[in-house]
């Protein structure tokens, strides 16, 4: 059961750099987040999904793009890397709207340094 | 005001003890409520759900107050593999979203 899978695991960029996170469920789940998690502050919202072709932005979504061109994936996009993003990086799915279907399901995280 | 809030951690306690963890949201529509727990450096995992007329399993027991926006998280006797970080976890009308509280860390020690 491969369930929520994330890459890289690790990653180091030097400021300005692009990047992209992959996140792939092979859950058939209609809503697949991302999350950040520094020390101290809990996992907070950067985009989410609702579906393939719908997006939307969560707490901290500057810096971040974005897209579900299908079910599976749902990558995260870092246009401008800045040390502000360092941090931990995790993807998480849920089954939508039945209430049994809503507890999230996480990818094993990415960490991110940006020099 | 954080949409969900955790008493601040952390907390230190010996083996066998209860321990009682709090969580308010601030969204009244909110629809679905769960616990995870994380250990160091991993991702979040699913603890339990928290229903409205209370529910247990083996030392843990979840509560749910809507009138007050309130979910309870009770830890019975203690192990040292309790200790570990945990979340307390809206979702939204409609599971659109899920909010993490920023999490309690618990230290279990012998």
């Amino acid at each position: 059961n491969a369930g929520v899978t994330q890459t890289p695991k690790f990653q180091v960029l030097k400021t300005g750099q692009s990047m992209t996170l992959q996140c792939a469920q092979d859950m058939n789940h209609e809503y697949m987040s991302w999350y950040r998690q520094d020390p101290g502050m809990g996992l907070r919202l950067i985009h989410y999904s609702v579906g393939a072709g719908i997006t939307d932005q969560g707490e901290v979504p500057n810096g971040y793009n974005v897209s579900r061109s299908t079910t599976e994936d749902f990558p995260l996009r870092l246009l401008s890397a800045a040390p502000s993003q360092t941090s931990v990086y995790f993807c998480a799915s849920n089954g939508g709207a039945a209430t049994n279907q809503k507890k999230a399901f996480f990818g094993q995280g990415t960490r991110l340094t940006v020099v | 005001r954080k949409e969900v809030e955790q008493d601040p951690g952390p907390f230190n306690v010996p083996e066998g003890a209860t321990v009682a963890f709090n969580c308010t949201y601030s969204n009244s529509a909110s629809q679905s409520f769960f616990w995870y727990r994380q250990d160091c450096r991993k991702e979040p995992k699913l603890l339990m759900s928290v229903y409205s007329s209370g529910n247990e399993d083996g030392r843990f027991t979840a509560q749910l107050n809507r009138a007050s926006q309130y979910i309870s998280l009770l830890i019975r006797d203690s192990k040292l593999s309790d200790s570990a970080t945990y979340l307390c976890v809206v979702n939204e009308a409609g599971g659109f979203k899920t909010i993490f509280g920023a999490g309690t860390r618990l230290f279990v020690k012998a």
